[in-house]
């Protein structure tokens, strides 16, 4: 089955700097990556995903780039704000069938 | 619409009781995920049913565990004998039209075991 690496699994950064989170994937079939936010004791919660016809996909300061060949998607986190500390969780597989996630990153943004 | 409901939101229990949590996908949403969230193996996919029948139980731990989805508005995952290192949140997640595509979770129910 699919195997999702992710690194790191944590990263510490200054409010307005960049953050970027990168995984990996095994199966070269996988063709859905999406990337979820959760924030301390919540759900799990959607921000973006791209599919495998797209190599990069924005939305304000998140955006997410895909290399197939290499295998590996990462999500790019600009101008950081302290609300965007939480847990995020990258994702890959198959349209149509059940995710596997990586083990996620913890994201503190320090004002 | 109410979201995907799971109850109940906290369960402590005695080992080798019996755990029954409940979930409510949101309507409409014709796919239904259970994963289990622990700090050393992340979110981990237990079943998924897609309109009601189990499609991928490889997840599943062992036979204490077992999962049904009587209908498309409600599932249950069973745990008969719990065991401390069942203790996690156990998320209900639920999704339309493609299966495992934009996943709307539940709160989850945490779970301890003693």
């Amino acid at each position: 089955g699919e195997n999702v690496e992710q690194h790191p699994s944590t990263l510490s950064v200054q409010e307005g700097d960049s953050a970027v989170i990168k995984c990996t994937y095994s199966d070269s079939a996988s063709n859905y990556f999406p990337w979820y936010k959760q924030e301390l004791g919540k759900r799990p919660q959607l921000i973006i995903d791209i599919r495998s016809n797209v190599g990069e996909k924005k939305d304000q300061r998140i955006a997410v780039t895909l290399n197939k060949t290499a295998k590996h998607f990462s999500l790019h986190i600009t101008e950081t704000q302290p609300e965007d500390s939480a847990v995020y969780f990258c994702a890959a597989g198959f349209s149509g069938y059940a995710l596997n996630f990586g083990k996620g990153t913890s994201l503190l943004v320090t004002p | 619409d109410a979201g995907v409901i799971q109850s109940p939101r906290h369960e402590v229990t005695e080992m080798g009781q019996e755990v029954t949590l409940r979930c409510k996908p949101i309507s409409g949403h014709n796919s239904l995920f259970w994963y289990r969230q622990t700090m050393m193996r992340g979110l981990e996919l237990l079943i998924y049913f897609n309109n009601n029948v189990p499609i991928d139980d490889s997840g599943m731990p062992e036979d204490r565990f077992s999962a049904k989805m009587p209908n498309a508005s409600f599932s249950t995952l069973k745990i008969q004998p719990s065991e401390p290192r069942d203790s996690a949140v156990y998320f209900c997640a639920s999704s339309r039209d493609h299966p495992g595509e934009k996943l709307f979770f539940g709160s989850g129910t945490q779970l301890s075991v003693l």
